[in-house]
């Protein structure tokens, strides 16, 4: 069965870092969700892409965090620089189009020091 | 006040009790989900419902539209059913999920 796949699952790093994680979606997927959780909350949406293009991305601290989907396929997100704040699960999810169910990845567990 | 309240926020059953886990909304919705989360993170979609009911195995979904409501049920609950369940709505108009904050069910045998 197709899957979202995620790296690194486990991150730690030191505050002032930079740190970037991988999602690759289902293929054919044109939907593609970075969420970041909070320990005890619901996930919270950072940024969507349809294809290559950002749809929303109100949510994303945009002074240190970007997020790109080149080919419209696989996506990067990266922190830069990193603060103890980030330290939560980043979860990539993807979907056949924007109002299709929504398949997630494993997630990354960022720990910032 | 959230978009989206779940209740209880946690619940601790035994084996083969008939488990119902709470959700309310504010707003007008295309969809609902109900997600869940295992320890560890990985979320897994259990359904996806605009009106009526859904079942899948010993789980079960409803949604109420005019009350703005929806329950999960699990039935002949089990210790692998622990877990945390979340309930996400779809905004009419809008492209997002908005989560709630999860309902922490464990079930011991």
């Amino acid at each position: 069965e197709a899957e979202v796949a995620q790296s690194p699952r486990y991150k730690i790093t030191e505050k002032s870092q930079a740190v970037a994680f991988w999602c690759d979606p289902i293929s054919g997927h044109a939907t593609l969700y970075w969420y970041r959780q909070i320990l005890g909350q619901g996930p919270e949406l950072l940024v969507q892409f349809q294809d290559e293009s950002v749809v929303d991305d109100s949510q994303l601290p945009k002074d240190r965090f970007s997020a790109e989907r080149l080919k419209g396929v696989d996506s990067t997100l990266k922190i830069q620089p990193a603060e103890l704040g980030d330290s939560a699960m980043y979860l990539c999810a993807s979907s056949w189009d924007r109002d299709y169910e929504q398949y997630f990845g494993p997630g990354t567990r960022l720990t910032v020091t | 006040k959230n978009e989206v309240e779940q209740s209880p926020q946690n619940l601790t059953a035994q084996e083969g009790e008939f488990i119902t886990i709470n959700c309310s909304y504010s707003v007008g919705i295309s969809a609902l989900h109900w997600l869940q989360q295992h320890p560890g993170g990985g979320i897994v979609s259990l359904f996806m419902l605009s009106s009526g009911k859904k079942k899948h195995g010993r789980l079960i979904a409803t949604i109420n539209i005019q009350e703005k409501h929806s329950s999960l049920h699990i039935t002949a609950s089990h210790p692998r059913d622990s877990a945390v369940y979340i309930c996400a709505v779809r905004a009419q108009g809008a492209q997002k999920l908005v989560f709630g904050q999860g309902t922490r069910l464990t079930i011991n045998p």
